[in-house]
């Protein structure tokens, strides 16, 4: 089964600074797609960024990024350019490439909190 | 707004009672998921249906029942219910079946028991 973890329960960043979040995953599969998911406090669940594992480069989408190691698997994602409106629960999240159940399996997150 | 519509926002109920969620997808999604995100479980696969068709079973009680009709919207019928049953339950659709759609939730049914 596959499994994901993120060990840190909270991390803090001031304001147009960088941040990183780190999540690992297991697997024994080597085709499958990756996310990380952003919540609000309005608990709508919002994605943020899709990495594909067959892809060697790493994907982007305006101020975020993830760095994409799927030897050591890992997938991190850099926030740049904090903004106030970065502060959320973040969800790293797995997917199967195919098959009958293409559910998301979620780490237990992680809640950002952005300093003024 | 991603399109997913999730009826009601907030519902309170009483231990051994039961209670229906409902789910209507984006137009023309044909696959529906159900997640339940509690304190203690975290964010948690329940069930997936596709175009009517139980397709994946996740951490489901069985208490717990979920169907899709024909018109693709989706209920979860919750019964028997306990204090622990309390939780966030979102629902989730996406065009087909895995590959390289996406699933878009939506806000979510908060339920407390008492």
């Amino acid at each position: 089964a596959q499994t994901v973890t993120q060990s840190q329960p909270e991390m803090s960043v001031q304001e147009a600074e960088t941040v990183t979040l780190s999540c690992t995953y297991d697997t024994s599969e080597s085709d499958y797609y990756l996310f990380w998911y952003k919540q609000p406090p309005s608990r709508q669940m919002i994605l943020v960024i899709r990495q594909e594992a067959y892809k060697q480069q790493n994907a982007t989408e305006n101020r975020f990024s993830v760095n994409f190691q799927k030897a050591a698997k890992s997938f991190s994602l850099k926030i740049s350019d904090s903004q106030l409106g970065d502060a959320a629960m973040y969800f790293c999240a797995y997917r199967r490439w195919t098959g009958a159940n293409s559910k998301l399996t979620f780490g237990k997150g992680i809640t950002l909190s952005v300093r003024p | 707004d991603s399109g997913v519509t999730q009826t009601p926002k907030h519902l309170i109920t009483a231990t051994g009672q039961r209670v229906t969620l409902r789910c209507s997808p984006r137009s023309g999604d044909l696959s529906v998921y159900w997640y339940q995100q509690s304190l203690d479980q975290g964010l948690q696969f329940l069930i997936q249906y596709y175009n009517g068709e139980e397709r994946a079973k996740g951490n489901i009680l069985e208490r717990f029942s979920a169907q899709q009709f024909p018109d693709l919207h989706s209920e979860l019928n919750l019964s028997s219910l306990e204090l622990g049953d309390s939780a966030l339950y979102f629902c989730a659709s996406s065009p087909r079946n895995g590959g390289a759609y996406e699933q878009y939730f939506g806000p979510g049914t908060r339920l407390t028991v008492t």
